[in-house]
């Protein structure tokens, strides 16, 4: 089975900070990553997704992440915060089990102060 | 139109009562899901139609009962919930249920509270 893990179950960031947002994965096969954004009361929005055509992956507003298997990981960045990122993020890998299932990671809440 | 509805945003049931969410999406997606989402968890994955025919049921407990009128349209019908089943209730959809790299694409969610 595929799993990832997201270290940090809350990241606080001042505005114009960097912001790094963990995510381990592990998988028996080349994994298929995607990074998702929730913000309050609302569904998830897909930020960006790995699909093995390239390892490093810009995403929406501003976010990337790099994939690096001797790593097993799958990063998430964004060179300057912004208050309207505060948010919950969550790391995925889908599975395929005769139908695509998404494995979510445990999520991370950023936090953004001024 | 890259957008999934859900209906309605926000519903407070009894145990007692019978009730239906409901779920709609005009990008000609083949592939929908219910999730189930707690407060500070993860979504967890209830049900998966695929061509208006069920092909994942998660174990969910039969209070829940899905179902899927035509390609668009999704709904889960509630009956005789517990006070442990209030969550926020998503639904998504893809262009298929196979590959790996399909998107899923989340609607806003419906907010249950069960007295």
């Amino acid at each position: 089975a595929q799993s990832v893990t997201q270290l940090g179950s809350h990241v606080s960031v001042s505005e114009g900070a960097l912001v790094l947002l963990r995510c381990n994965y592990s998988s028996s096969v080349p994994p298929y990553l995607f990074w998702y954004v929730q913000y309050p009361n609302q569904g998830l929005q897909l930020l960006l997704k790995y699909t093995s055509a390239a390892t490093l992956v810009k995403g929406i507003n501003g976010f990337e992440a790099e994939f690096k298997k001797s790593e097993t990981s799958f990063h998430l960045t964004k060179p300057s915060a912004h208050m309207s990122d505060a948010a919950e993020y969550f790391c995925a890998v889908s599975e395929d089990t005769g139908f695509q299932k998404l494995v979510f990671g445990t999520g991370t809440r950023l936090l953004v102060s001024p | 139109d890259t957008e999934v509805t859900q209906t309605p945003k926000h519903l407070v049931m009894g145990m007692t009562n019978k009730k239906s969410l409901k779920c709609e999406q005009h990008m000609g997606h083949r592939a929908m899901y219910w999730y189930k989402q707690k407060a500070k968890k993860p979504p967890e994955l209830m049900f998966v139609y695929s061509y208006e025919k069920l092909s994942i049921n998660e174990s969910v407990p039969s209070r829940f009962s899905p179902e899927c009128p035509n390609s668009s349209l999704l709904n889960l019908h509630l009956h005789a919930l517990q006070p442990e089943d209030s969550a926020l209730y998503l639904c998504a959809s893809s262009q298929d249920q196979r590959g790996r790299n399909n998107e899923q694409f989340f609607g806003p969610g419906t907010r249950l509270t069960v007295l």
